[in-house]
């Protein structure tokens, strides 16, 4: 079957950094999503790994390993628009086989 | 370029009756899906299609009818809504270049069934 973890809450102060894990067991693997979710909102792209090591892009980063079957995405100077639900999705297949995480609620407080 | 539209925003049904979801997009893409958000679960997948005239199951298809017919269009039809359909309800779409831009989704149908 297919599993995926993150945190379900999580609390960064404004101007700081702050990780989002993602743990995930699945038959098979493509590539990871991070996904963000404004409230009420639909989810934004934000990045897709498919080899092992970090990729940046402007304040996101987000990290693959693939042996431990781990990636975390990683914000940096944090503003308060980052409040946001971010989502990590498997995509261990075909175009139909991307599984999502319930998603890590971030909450950037003052 | 609206990109994924999906219409209408909100909706309540009573047990029983049938309604159609559209979702239109207009970025020529060749993949369409649709998936369901509900509180404590990640986006699971109902129908999707890899092109006009092809759709398949998801994971949670029953329930739920789909047809594409052309390109730009992927309806979503409840047959008969029951409470457990009580959901939001997301359209997305995507070319074979994931790696780039990953999927487009719309805006949401919130969907209560009473």
């Amino acid at each position: 079957g297919q599993n995926i973890d993150q945190p379900t809450e999580m609390t960064a102060t404004e101007g700081a950094i702050v990780q989002i894990n993602c743990t995930y067991q699945t038959s098979g693997f493509n590539g990871l999503f991070w996904y963000q979710q404004h409230a009420g909102e639909a989810p934004t792209f934000l990045s897709y790994n498919v080899l092992d090591g970090l990729e940046e892009k402007g304040r996101f980063s987000s990290f693959l390993s693939r042996s431990k079957g781990y990636s975390y995405l990683l914000l940096k100077e944090l503003q308060m628009k980052d409040s946001a639900s971010y989502l990590c999705a498997v995509n261990s297949g075909g175009y139909q086989k991307v599984t999502f995480g319930i998603g890590t609620k971030l909450q950037v407080i003052p | 370029n609206a990109g994924v539209t999906q219409t209408p925003k909100f909706q309540v049904l009573k047990t029983g009756q049938s309604m159609t979801l559209q979702c239109a997009q207009d970025m020529n893409h060749e993949y369409m899906s649709w998936y369901r958000q509900d509180p404590g679960m990640g986006l699971r997948l109902i129908h999707y299609s890899v092109g006009a005239g092809i759709t398949d199951q998801g994971e949670v298809p029953n329930g739920y009818n789909v047809s594409r017919s052309t390109t730009e269009d992927f309806p979503l039809r409840l047959l008969s809504a029951a409470p457990s359909q009580t959901s939001v309800y997301f359209c997305a779409s995507s070319t074979p270049d994931r790696i780039n831009y990953g999927y487009t989704f719309g805006s949401g149908t919130r969907l209560t069934v009473v």
